[in-house]
């Protein structure tokens, strides 16, 4: 398997602009994680799908961001209006997850992320 | 107070000495515990996860956990200058959302040859 994929690698935008951030995940993984990581903040997860379905979307900042999930393969993060405050470095992870608080189930594989610069 | 809360550092280690990261955390129904480390302009990678109290070895590195004291630590033997990042606790909850997991900030480690 090639792992969590995401696109684009690097994204710069001027403010206001929408930005659409796009992830694969592994195959037969049922968890999808979106998260944010700055110096001042860290790692910070902004929303969680299951099978699909989000299931946690309470680290989501405001309005302006949105994320979708309409197939097991794919996932987006959307920005609109975007603005300076969230430029970041976005990782996507996946899980196999599931009922079972067994660790290895919880592993969560990060794809490479998206160094986001909004001007 | 932060759910996982570790030193951000910079931790200065002799290269072959041992380093030793800690980190604490809030949720006492805490059921899993992870170290990740994450090269600078890398993704976190997983190194190790423990859920039983005591000691879980693999290689040069120990993961301890302290249930009672809240309290989980990672230690790395014989340290190498590749051994250079920032290392990521992580917690799972244990409750209803039984696959999300938490993160410190990280600890910044450096090995000095």
């Amino acid at each position: 398997d090639a792992g969590v994929i995401q696109s684009p690698r690097h994204e710069v935008t001027e403010m206001g602009q929408e930005v659409t951030l796009r992830c694969k995940p592994i195959s037969g993984h049922d968890y999808l994680f979106w998260y944010r990581q700055t110096m001042m903040r860290g790692l910070e997860l902004l929303i969680y799908f299951n099978n699909n379905v989000p299931i946690d979307d309470s680290g989501m900042p405001e309005d302006r961001f949105s994320a979708k999930m309409p197939n097991a393969s794919f996932s987006t993060l959307k920005i609109q209006p975007s603005e300076p405050r969230d430029s970041a470095v976005y990782f996507c992870a996946s899980s196999l997850g599931g009922a079972s608080l067994e660790p290895n189930y919880n592993e969560q594989f990060f794809g490479p992320g998206t160094r986001l610069t909004v001007l | 107070q932060k759910e996982v809360e570790q030193n951000s550092g910079p931790l200065s280690v002799p290269e072959g000495a041992i380093a030793s990261l800690n980190c604490t955390y809030s949720d006492r129904g805490s059921q899993s515990f992870f170290w990740y480390r994450q090269y600078s302009g890398k993704s976190p990678e997983l190194i190790m996860f423990i859920y039983s109290n005591g000691d879980k070895e693999d290689g040069r590195f120990t993961a301890q956990l302290n249930k009672a004291s809240q309290y989980v630590s990672l230690l790395i033997r014989d340290s190498q200058p590749s051994d250079s990042a920032t290392y990521l606790c992580a917690v799972n909850p244990g409750y209803s959302s039984a696959s999300k997991i938490i993160f410190g900030s990280g600890t910044r480690l450096s090995i000095r040859p």
